[in-house]
């Protein structure tokens, strides 16, 4: 079952901060991050496991909440760069085969403006 | 540095037809796979391959066939293109990983496969 990605879609303006949230239904174990410009391919952002702390960059960051089945990506004064897609991924186990088939949310379409 | 290799880039079928895509990775990954995207729809998994000569179904298979007769390659085949499989086609390969974080990689991405079928 897909997780759920909210919003659908937001509209900053530089220097801005934004949440986007992934929720399931499912027990997680953890959690990946990509963002998609358009016409590009995803790229990884980062990965966070169940019991395990948050993490990211110093603009870029995430947490998940075991107890909620849910992760958050915060992105803190924004940046025109930051503007694509964002998807969060699910695993449902921390080995074999539900570890590395990820389960992904519908996106997050996040547009940055001057 | 290649990364994932996705060929072609673009198509155009007739309802009916066959065709196969290739996706080649040079990082010497153990998994790799096969999604569509549709818009509004995120990233479903068609097939997966956790090594050599292993296939698995993902979420949508029906339609596809693939093959891993090398590590570094993955085919995507259809056998007889529908409307329906307009959609434009990613292939990522992780690595393995070890302990804890077995399976739990990153997926890289090839740059995607346009697909129309008139």
């Amino acid at each position: 079952q897909q997780p759920v990605q909210s919003p659908q879609a937001v509209i900053l303006r530089e220097g801005e901060d934004a949440v986007i949230n992934c929720s399931s239904s499912k027990a997680l174990y953890s959690v990946h991050w990509y963002r998609q410009k358009h016409g590009e391919a995803p790229v990884f952002l980062m990965i966070l496991l169940k019991g395990g702390e948050q993490k990211g960059h110093e603009k870029i960051s995430a947490s998940f909440n075991e107890k909620k089945q849910q992760s958050s990506l915060y992105l803190t004064a924004s940046q025109l760069s930051y503007s694509g897609t964002y998807f969060c991924g699910t695993a449902s186990s921390y080995s074999g085969a539900g570890s590395y088939q990820l389960t992904f949310g519908k996106g997050t379409k996040l547009s940055v403006i001057p | 540095n290649a990364g994932v290799t996705q060929t072609p880039k673009f198509r155009v079928l007739k309802t009916g037809q066959s065709m196969t895509l290739l996706c080649a990775q040079d990082m010497n990954h153990e998994y790799m796979y096969w999604y569509r995207q549709d818009p509004g729809m995120g990233l479903r998994l068609i097939h997966y391959s956790v090594g050599e000569g292993t296939t698995a179904k993902g979420e949508v298979p029906d339609g596809y066939n693939v093959s891993r007769l090398k590590k570094q390659n993955f085919l995507l085949g259809l056998e007889s293109a529908a409307p329906s499989q307009t959609s434009v086609y990613f292939c990522a390969s992780s690595y393995l990983g070890t302990g804890v974080l077995s399976g739990n990689q990153p997926q890289h991405f090839g740059d995607g496969t346009r697909l129309s079928i008139l």
